[in-house]
Protein backbone atom coordinates (compact mmCIF):
# COMPACT_ATOMS: atom_id res chain seq x y z
CA UNK A 1 0.00 0.00 0.00
CA UNK A 2 1.07 3.55 -0.56
CA UNK A 3 2.87 4.96 2.57
CA UNK A 4 4.93 8.08 2.83
CA UNK A 5 6.64 9.15 5.99
CA UNK A 6 8.20 12.33 6.97
CA UNK A 7 10.89 13.10 9.35
CA UNK A 8 13.45 15.76 10.48
CA UNK A 9 11.08 17.99 12.06
CA UNK A 10 11.78 20.15 15.30
CA UNK A 11 12.15 23.15 17.14
CA UNK A 12 14.58 25.46 15.49
CA UNK A 13 15.32 29.35 16.24
CA UNK A 14 14.76 32.10 13.84
CA UNK A 15 16.85 32.40 10.75
CA UNK A 16 18.08 29.02 10.89
CA UNK A 17 17.77 26.18 8.50
CA UNK A 18 16.21 22.52 8.87
CA UNK A 19 15.93 19.91 5.89
CA UNK A 20 12.54 17.56 5.75
CA UNK A 21 12.34 14.07 4.01
CA UNK A 22 9.11 12.19 2.91
CA UNK A 23 9.72 8.50 2.30
CA UNK A 24 7.89 6.67 -0.29
CA UNK A 25 7.12 3.17 -0.56
CA UNK A 26 3.84 1.36 -2.24
CA UNK A 27 3.99 3.03 -5.35
CA UNK A 28 6.67 3.50 -8.25
CA UNK A 29 8.17 6.70 -6.72
CA UNK A 30 9.42 8.30 -10.29
CA UNK A 31 6.08 7.90 -11.70
CA UNK A 32 4.40 10.86 -9.36
CA UNK A 33 4.98 14.55 -8.47
CA UNK A 34 4.99 14.89 -5.28
CA UNK A 35 4.11 18.27 -2.54
CA UNK A 36 4.79 19.33 0.61
CA UNK A 37 1.38 21.16 2.39
CA UNK A 38 1.77 22.82 5.64
CA UNK A 39 -0.38 23.47 8.51
CA UNK A 40 -0.22 25.84 11.44
CA UNK A 41 -1.16 25.05 14.89
CA UNK A 42 -4.96 25.57 15.07
CA UNK A 43 -5.32 26.47 11.36
CA UNK A 44 -5.94 25.58 7.84
CA UNK A 45 -4.05 23.71 5.20
CA UNK A 46 -0.97 25.87 2.90
CA UNK A 47 -0.02 24.19 0.17
CA UNK A 48 4.09 24.81 0.20
CA UNK A 49 5.54 23.18 -2.66
CA UNK A 50 5.81 21.06 -5.77
CA UNK A 51 8.31 18.71 -7.27
CA UNK A 52 7.38 16.86 -10.75
CA UNK A 53 8.26 13.57 -11.71
CA UNK A 54 10.80 13.93 -13.71
CA UNK A 55 12.77 15.93 -11.22
CA UNK A 56 13.32 19.18 -12.75
CA UNK A 57 10.01 21.50 -12.80
CA UNK A 58 9.44 22.82 -9.38
CA UNK A 59 6.85 25.29 -7.94
CA UNK A 60 6.63 27.28 -4.82
CA UNK A 61 4.09 29.47 -2.69
CA UNK A 62 4.77 33.01 -2.67
CA UNK A 63 5.29 32.41 1.19
CA UNK A 64 8.46 30.25 0.86
CA UNK A 65 9.98 30.93 -2.44
CA UNK A 66 13.65 31.97 -2.73
CA UNK A 67 13.58 29.83 1.27
CA UNK A 68 12.73 26.77 0.92
CA UNK A 69 14.03 24.02 -2.19
CA UNK A 70 12.26 20.74 -2.68
CA UNK A 71 14.17 18.26 -3.91
CA UNK A 72 13.98 14.31 -4.53
CA UNK A 73 16.43 11.30 -4.90
CA UNK A 74 14.76 8.77 -6.84
CA UNK A 75 17.18 5.74 -5.29
CA UNK A 76 15.98 6.66 -2.01
CA UNK A 77 12.44 7.24 -2.88
CA UNK A 78 12.96 10.16 -0.82
CA UNK A 79 11.69 13.69 -1.56
CA UNK A 80 13.33 16.70 0.81
CA UNK A 81 12.18 20.11 1.79
CA UNK A 82 15.31 22.64 2.58
CA UNK A 83 14.06 25.58 4.67
CA UNK A 84 16.32 28.33 4.68
CA UNK A 85 15.69 31.39 6.67
CA UNK A 86 12.87 30.11 8.49
CA UNK A 87 10.62 32.34 10.76
CA UNK A 88 7.99 32.05 13.21
CA UNK A 89 5.04 32.11 10.91
CA UNK A 90 6.50 28.86 9.08
CA UNK A 91 6.04 27.17 12.50
CA UNK A 92 3.31 24.23 10.87
CA UNK A 93 2.86 20.33 10.65
CA UNK A 94 4.50 19.86 7.22
CA UNK A 95 2.95 17.20 4.94
CA UNK A 96 4.13 15.33 2.32
CA UNK A 97 1.48 14.20 -0.55
CA UNK A 98 1.62 12.35 -3.75
CA UNK A 99 -0.16 13.62 -6.74
CA UNK A 100 -3.38 12.29 -7.87
CA UNK A 101 -1.67 11.31 -11.78
CA UNK A 102 1.25 9.51 -12.58
CA UNK A 103 3.37 10.34 -15.42
CA UNK A 104 2.30 10.22 -18.99
CA UNK A 105 -0.39 13.27 -17.82
CA UNK A 106 -0.01 16.72 -16.50
CA UNK A 107 0.01 17.48 -12.88
CA UNK A 108 -2.93 17.26 -11.19
CA UNK A 109 -2.20 19.30 -8.33
CA UNK A 110 -4.67 17.04 -6.62
CA UNK A 111 -2.97 15.28 -3.69
CA UNK A 112 -4.35 11.51 -3.07
CA UNK A 113 -1.88 10.01 -0.19
CA UNK A 114 -0.67 11.98 2.58
CA UNK A 115 1.83 11.26 5.34
CA UNK A 116 1.29 11.81 9.28
CA UNK A 117 3.09 15.08 9.50
CA UNK A 118 6.27 16.47 11.04
CA UNK A 119 6.06 19.05 13.52
CA UNK A 120 8.27 22.21 13.27
CA UNK A 121 8.65 25.21 15.43
CA UNK A 122 10.63 27.84 14.88
CA UNK A 123 11.03 29.70 18.31
CA UNK A 124 13.39 31.93 20.21
CA UNK B 1 -3.93 33.84 -6.03
CA UNK B 2 -7.36 32.15 -6.31
CA UNK B 3 -9.25 32.90 -3.01
CA UNK B 4 -11.46 29.92 -1.52
CA UNK B 5 -14.37 30.29 0.73
CA UNK B 6 -15.94 27.88 2.47
CA UNK B 7 -19.32 28.35 4.44
CA UNK B 8 -20.97 27.82 6.64
CA UNK B 9 -17.46 27.64 8.96
CA UNK B 10 -19.01 25.45 11.21
CA UNK B 11 -22.12 23.51 11.53
CA UNK B 12 -23.52 20.87 13.78
CA UNK B 13 -25.56 18.01 12.80
CA UNK B 14 -27.06 14.95 13.56
CA UNK B 15 -26.52 11.18 12.63
CA UNK B 16 -28.45 10.52 9.79
CA UNK B 17 -28.91 14.11 8.53
CA UNK B 18 -28.28 15.31 5.06
CA UNK B 19 -25.58 18.16 4.85
CA UNK B 20 -24.28 20.50 2.14
CA UNK B 21 -21.44 22.48 2.24
CA UNK B 22 -20.52 25.00 -0.11
CA UNK B 23 -16.92 26.27 -1.57
CA UNK B 24 -16.74 29.78 -3.45
CA UNK B 25 -14.06 30.77 -5.45
CA UNK B 26 -12.90 34.09 -6.37
CA UNK B 27 -12.79 33.31 -10.28
CA UNK B 28 -13.99 30.75 -12.50
CA UNK B 29 -11.95 27.51 -11.96
CA UNK B 30 -13.84 25.20 -14.06
CA UNK B 31 -14.60 21.66 -12.61
CA UNK B 32 -10.27 21.92 -10.81
CA UNK B 33 -12.08 21.71 -7.33
CA UNK B 34 -10.91 18.71 -5.00
CA UNK B 35 -12.79 18.02 -1.82
CA UNK B 36 -11.14 16.34 1.93
CA UNK B 37 -11.59 15.67 5.01
CA UNK B 38 -9.63 15.84 8.21
CA UNK B 39 -9.90 14.52 11.44
CA UNK B 40 -8.27 16.04 14.73
CA UNK B 41 -4.45 14.92 14.49
CA UNK B 42 -4.56 13.65 11.30
CA UNK B 43 -3.45 13.70 7.62
CA UNK B 44 -6.01 15.27 5.44
CA UNK B 45 -7.70 12.23 3.42
CA UNK B 46 -8.96 13.13 -0.19
CA UNK B 47 -12.63 12.50 -0.46
CA UNK B 48 -13.82 14.42 -4.45
CA UNK B 49 -11.91 15.08 -7.23
CA UNK B 50 -12.60 17.45 -10.29
CA UNK B 51 -15.55 18.73 -8.30
CA UNK B 52 -17.61 15.44 -8.32
CA UNK B 53 -15.78 12.03 -9.01
CA UNK B 54 -15.37 10.09 -5.89
CA UNK B 55 -12.31 9.01 -4.84
CA UNK B 56 -11.78 5.20 -4.13
CA UNK B 57 -12.70 3.43 -1.16
CA UNK B 58 -15.18 7.03 -0.18
CA UNK B 59 -18.44 5.78 0.98
CA UNK B 60 -21.03 6.75 -1.65
CA UNK B 61 -23.26 9.13 0.88
CA UNK B 62 -20.50 11.86 -0.07
CA UNK B 63 -21.05 13.81 -3.27
CA UNK B 64 -19.52 16.96 -5.35
CA UNK B 65 -21.44 19.16 -7.73
CA UNK B 66 -21.05 22.38 -9.16
CA UNK B 67 -18.86 24.59 -11.92
CA UNK B 68 -16.96 27.91 -12.55
CA UNK B 69 -17.05 29.53 -8.74
CA UNK B 70 -19.34 27.60 -6.44
CA UNK B 71 -19.29 24.21 -5.32
CA UNK B 72 -20.82 21.87 -2.74
CA UNK B 73 -20.35 18.94 -1.06
CA UNK B 74 -22.96 16.98 0.38
CA UNK B 75 -22.92 13.97 2.60
CA UNK B 76 -26.30 11.66 1.92
CA UNK B 77 -26.96 10.42 5.81
CA UNK B 78 -24.35 11.38 8.34
CA UNK B 79 -22.44 8.47 10.24
CA UNK B 80 -20.62 9.19 13.45
CA UNK B 81 -17.12 8.73 11.51
CA UNK B 82 -18.03 12.28 9.10
CA UNK B 83 -17.91 14.41 12.03
CA UNK B 84 -14.60 16.62 11.19
CA UNK B 85 -13.24 19.51 9.45
CA UNK B 86 -13.37 19.81 5.44
CA UNK B 87 -11.50 21.57 3.03
CA UNK B 88 -12.24 22.21 -0.16
CA UNK B 89 -9.16 23.27 -2.94
CA UNK B 90 -8.85 24.35 -5.93
CA UNK B 91 -6.48 22.82 -8.66
CA UNK B 92 -7.27 25.45 -11.53
CA UNK B 93 -3.58 26.59 -11.78
CA UNK B 94 -0.54 25.81 -9.99
CA UNK B 95 -0.29 27.51 -7.16
CA UNK B 96 -3.15 25.79 -5.22
CA UNK B 97 -5.41 27.16 -2.55
CA UNK B 98 -7.44 25.47 -0.13
CA UNK B 99 -10.77 27.19 1.44
CA UNK B 100 -10.29 27.54 5.31
CA UNK B 101 -12.34 24.58 6.31
CA UNK B 102 -15.83 23.71 7.77
CA UNK B 103 -15.90 22.00 10.75
CA UNK B 104 -18.68 19.55 11.35
CA UNK B 105 -19.63 18.76 14.72
CA UNK B 106 -22.21 16.48 16.16
CA UNK B 107 -25.60 17.94 17.88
Amino acid sequence: QVQLVESGGGVVQPGTSLRLSCAASGFTFTSYALHWVRQAPGKGLEWVAVMWYDGRNTNYADSVKGRFTISRDNSKSTVYLQMNSLRAEDTAVYYCARDLYAIGGTVSYTLDYWGPGTLVTVSS
Amino acid sequence: DIQMTQSPSSLSASVGDRVTLTCRASQSISSHLNWYQQKPGKAPKLLIYSTSSLQSGVPSRFSGSGSATEFTLTIGSLQPEDFATYYCQQSYNTLITFGQGTRLEIK
